[in-house]
């Protein structure tokens, strides 16, 4: 059974600060990992994707993987209260399979 | 307009009774998927499907079917609902050559009581 494994939270930071989101995945075939947000009601909103071991950033958003420990995490710079959501972490099956597998998410609350 | 659009948004039916949900894109994407959300339980693969004629099961998919009625148009019955079924169902697409990102439809809450 492949799995993502990420803290349900709630996870709370004071706005300007810096988020810290995990995430872990079991499957080593796995290629692709992405971070969704979604807001309480809404649909997921895919905010990055990487693929390559290191850092990816766009803007505040910081994407960092490390295959060798299956560990993937998203740092979010500056946090604002409009981040306040449910970040869900996914990771592809590898191969062609296209299937994603999500983790349950971690809530995130940005205090003003 | 909407890249991916899911009717109905809301729906409250009974036990037993058969119900249709619909999802369309103009993305022009080739993969569309139906996943169903639970508090607790995240989001859960139900159907999948690359073309009109490549229809795959995901991890739940029992009590459910799908089809694919052109490229643009995916749909999942419930042939006969029970309150388990209760859930917030998203549609997603994805492109043949991307990275395998999704994107997903604004969804449809479904309540059987």
């Amino acid at each position: 059974q492949k799995e993502v494994e990420q803290n349900s939270g709630p996870l709370s930071v004071p706005e300007g600060a810096i988020a810290s989101l995990n995430c872990t995945y079991s499957d080593r075939g796995s290629q692709s990992f992405f971070w969704y947000r979604q807001y309480s009601g809404k649909s997921p909103e895919l905010i990055m994707f990487i693929y390559s071991n290191g850092d990816k950033e766009d803007g505040r958003f910081t994407a960092q993987l490390n295959k060798a420990s299956q560990y993937v995490s998203l740092l979010i710079r500056d946090s604002q209260p409009s981040d306040s959501a449910t970040y869900l972490c996914a990771a592809d099956s590898g191969g062609s399979n296209y299937k994603l597998t999500f983790g349950k998410g971690t809530l995130l609350t940005v205090n003003p | 307009d909407a890249d991916v659009t899911q009717t109905p948004r809301n729906r409250i039916t009974k036990t037993g009774k058969r119900i249709m949900l619909e999802c369309s894109q103009t993305k022009g994407h080739d993969r569309m998927y139906w996943y169903r959300q639970d508090p607790g339980l995240g989001l859960r693969l139900i159907y999948y499907s690359f073309d009109v004629k490549d229809i795959n099961k995901g991890e739940i998919s029992d009590g459910y079917s799908v089809s694919r009625q052109a490229q643009a148009k995916f749909s999942l019955s419930l042939e006969s609902a029970i309150p388990n079924q209760t859930a917030l169902y998203f549609c997603a697409t994805g492109l043949e050559t991307s990275e395998n990102e999704q994107f997903f439809g604004p969804g449809t809450r479904l309540t059987v009581l």
